[in-house]
């Protein structure tokens, strides 16, 4: 059964990076795409963005200025890079196994707050 | 930016059925959307319940139900549990490769 875990720091300050790590075990990386969301604290969903198992990306253009995200299939493992944060990039961050037009798989979830 | 719009809230009977609906600020809800479905609880991540319109993944009961009615996509819950208390939020793609999520309807069961 294949499960996400993401992982990284829970809080980061303001003007830095956030970077967050989704690992899946119970499955390969390979030929699926992977994706992260985000939620804001008591608000709704929003779609980060995503990235195939070869390395193309596909980024919400809200965000496209400040995501990058990457895979290591040796790892089995993808990344999220989200720079210059603010306060409003406070969130649970998601990822996901991105299926045909939708998602089908979730991990848990990870909170990171974005304060000094 | 296209706003993807859903109602509020809901309130729905045990037993009862409610359907909510999944629209655009902008033009129509199609199949060429591929609207999905997902449900989340309190505290946890959100469930797939309903794909490409009106498919499930294996272990979704079929009182949920997906289809697209008028200009809108729409998730019906038949026969309301109480466990069916949630948060429920649409995605619908947008095309080259964008998707939004709605504004989520939280429904209560009473």
């Amino acid at each position: 059964q294949v499960q996400l875990q993401e992982s990284g720091p829970g809080l980061v300050k303001p003007s830095e990076a956030l970077s967050l790590t989704c690992s899946v075990s119970g499955g390969s990386i390979g030929n699926f795409y992977w994706s992260w969301i985000r939620q804001p604290p008591g608000k709704g969903l929003e779609w980060i963005g995503y990235i195939y198992y070869n390395g193309n990306t596909h980024y919400n253009p809200s965000l496209k200025s400040r995501v990058t995200m990457s895979v290591d299939t040796s790892k089995n493992h993808f990344s999220l890079k989200l720079s210059s944060v603010t306060a409003a990039d406070t969130a649970v961050y998601y990822c996901a196994r991105f299926g045909r037009y939708y998602l089908d798989l979730w991990g848990r979830g990870t909170l990171v707050i974005v304060s000094s | 930016q296209t706003v993807v719009t859903q109602e509020p809230s809901f309130s729905v009977s045990p037993g009862g059925t409610v359907t909510l609906t999944c629209g655009l600020s902008s033009g129509s809800v199609s199949t060429s959307h591929y609207p999905s479905w997902y449900q989340q609880t309190p505290g946890q991540a959100p469930r797939t319940l309903v794909y490409s319109t009106n498919s499930r993944p294996s272990g979704v009961p079929d009182r949920f139900s997906g289809s697209v009615l008028g200009n809108k996509a729409a998730l019906t819950i038949t026969g309301a549990q109480a466990d069916d208390e949630s948060d429920y939020y649409c995605v619908l793609y947008m095309g080259s490769g964008n998707y939004v999520f709605g504004t989520g309807t939280k429904v209560t069961v009473l």
